[in-house]
C-alpha cells in the first residue's frame, strides 16, 4: 500500500492567494483527518470526515478554511485568502473506523505564506 | 483543547539508557495511543493500549496505563540514536472518531 498521499509537499505563496492542499487516504479507510502543526500550537485537529461526511469541523480556525471530501479516495483543504499566520505543516491522516482509531499519517504539506 | 499532556517536554539521554515519557489526560477514554514523529515527517503509530489494559509491550517499547490516575507512560529500553524523535500520546473521545494529541516530548539520544 502506498500509504496516505499528500500534495504538494511544499507550497510557498503570497498573502491573499488561494491555497489548495490535497490528500489521498489509504484505500479502504473510511475516516480522514486534517491536522495543522506549528511550534507554537502543536498538532491541531482541523476537521475530520467519516464516510466522506464532515463530522466535526470545530477546529477549522476561520471561514477562510474549507475542506471537502467528494469521494472516499480524495480530500482537499482550501485556504482562501491565505495569511502569513497560516504558515504551518498540514497533515492528512486516515483510519478504518472500528479499529480503535490507529491513524496513518501522510508526509505533510509545508505551507509558507509570505 | 489538548486532552493528553506529556511530561517532560524534552529529554536528553545517552545511547543505551532507558527513556521514560509520561502522559496525563483529563476525561475518560476508550484507548490511548503513542506516536512518534521524526523531524520533518508525519506521525507514526507505535502502540495502542485499551482502557481495560494496564500494560503492553512492543519490542523495546513498554506502555502502562493507569485509568485511576488518568496517566500513561512510555518506556523505551536500551535507547538508540535512531530513537531521537518527538513522542506524542493521543486519546480518543467517547465517540471513538476523534483522536486528540498532546504537545509531545522531544527525545534526544546521544550516541
Amino acid at each position: 500500500d502506498a500509504g496516505v498521499i499528500q500534495s504538494p509537499r511544499h507550497e510557498v505563496t503570497e498573502m491573499g492567494q488561494e491555497v489548495t492542499l490535497r490528500c489521498k487516504p489509504i484505500s479502504g479507510h473510511n475516516s480522514l483527518f486534517w491536522y495543522r502543526q506549528t511550534m507554537m500550537r502543536g498538532l491541531e485537529l482541523l476537521i475530520y470526515f467519516n464516510n466522506n461526511v464532515p463530522i466535526d469541523d470545530s477546529g477549522m480556525p476561520e471561514d477562510r478554511f474549507s475542506a471537502k471530501m467528494p469521494n472516499a479516495s480524495f480530500s482537499t483543504l482550501k485556504i482562501q485568502p491565505s495569511e502569513p499566520r497560516d504558515s504551518a505543516v498540514y497533515f492528512c491522516a486516515s483510519t478504518h473506523q472500528g479499529q480503535f482509531s490507529e491513524q496513518f499519517f501522510g508526509p505533510g504539506t509545508r505551507l509558507t505564506v509570505l | 483543547s489538548q486532552q493528553g499532556e506529556e511530561d517532560p517536554q524534552a529529554l536528553s539521554i545517552q545511547e543505551g539508557e532507558n527513556a521514560t515519557m509520561n502522559c496525563s489526560y483529563k476525561t475518560s477514554i476508550n484507548n490511548l495511543q503513542w506516536y512518534r514523529q521524526n523531524s520533518g515527517r508525519g506521525l507514526v503509530h507505535l502502540i495502542l493500549i485499551r482502557s481495560n489494559e494496564r500494560e503492553k509491550h512492543s519490542g523495546r517499547l513498554r506502555v502502562t496505563l493507569d485509568t485511576s490516575k488518568k496517566s500513561s507512560s512510555l518506556l523505551i529500553t536500551a535507547s538508540r540514536a535512531a530513537d531521537t524523535a518527538s513522542y506524542f500520546c493521543a486519546t480518543d473521545d467517547t465517540g471513538g472518531f476523534k483522536t486528540i494529541f498532546g504537545a509531545g516530548t522531544r527525545l534526544f539520544v546521544k550516541a
